[in-house]
């Protein structure tokens, strides 16, 4: 595609909710970032995928967080037992092989955990 | 521990005034520094900058970065109100993206 394309756009979810938020990056970008952006402060840093393998996973906050990107392709970020604090914006990121482009990134996903 | 700080967090200003954003870093195995424009969501990409003193720019945005001294700085001239939005320098360092808490720009009329 154009751009990197997240869905859906908007997520309310309750308490104990799990959800998958998906993340479609440009075609053919080797590199793949998510990150969790709360109100009023910069992205923080999720994890890391290179193709299909997950290089990083240092940044997601607990054992709820989970994310695959099986065919080095499209990835899902799944947060199970949602929690209030989950509460933020998910970030996609993707970008072409090496370490000496720019990350083009999607709309992101709106989460609200009520 | 890899870290980027933005300063100012905020900052107020009137059309058609000059602003500059500033940025340092302590990051191991540094590769580049990109600044982002951030409205609503996704962050829009401005420049990368890997070599020191070599300044970038476009139209009225201009940055440069300082390796030695490790900070770069984002100057907009001629601010207009189509360039409030929060301004976010990132360091790579490897395959990892570091953000800055960014800096909210409001352009007053």
């Amino acid at each position: 595609g154009a751009g990197v394309s997240q869905s859906p756009r908007y997520k309310v979810a309750k308490r104990g909710q799990d959800v998958a938020l998906r993340c479609d990056p440009i075609s053919g970008h080797v590199s793949l970032f998510w990150y969790q952006q709360a109100l009023g402060q910069g992205p923080e840093f999720l994890t890391y995928f290179q193709n299909e393998a997950q290089l990083d996973k240092s940044g997601l906050p607990s054992d709820r967080f989970f994310a695959e990107r099986p065919e080095g392709s499209v990835s899902t970020l799944k947060i199970q037992r949602t929690q209030q604090e989950d509460s933020a914006v998910y970030l996609c990121a993707s970008s072409s092989w090496g370490i000496h482009t720019e990350a083009f990134f999607g709309q992101g996903t709106r989460l609200t955990v009520v | 521990e890899d870290k980027v700080v933005q300063s100012p967090l905020y900052l107020v200003v009137h059309e058609g005034d000059t602003v500059t954003l500033n940025c340092s870093y302590e990051v191991t195995n540094f590769r580049s520094l990109l600044w982002y424009k951030q409205e609503k969501k996704a962050p829009t990409f401005l420049f990368m900058l890997t070599s020191s003193g070599i300044e970038k720019k476009s139209g009225r945005l201009s940055s440069i970065l300082d390796k030695k001294e490790l900070f770069s700085i984002l100057n907009i001239t001629a601010t207009q109100t189509g360039d409030s939005a929060v301004y976010l320098c990132v360091v790579n360092s490897g395959y990892a993206l570091n953000f800055g808490k960014g800096t909210s720009l409001l352009v007053t009329p």
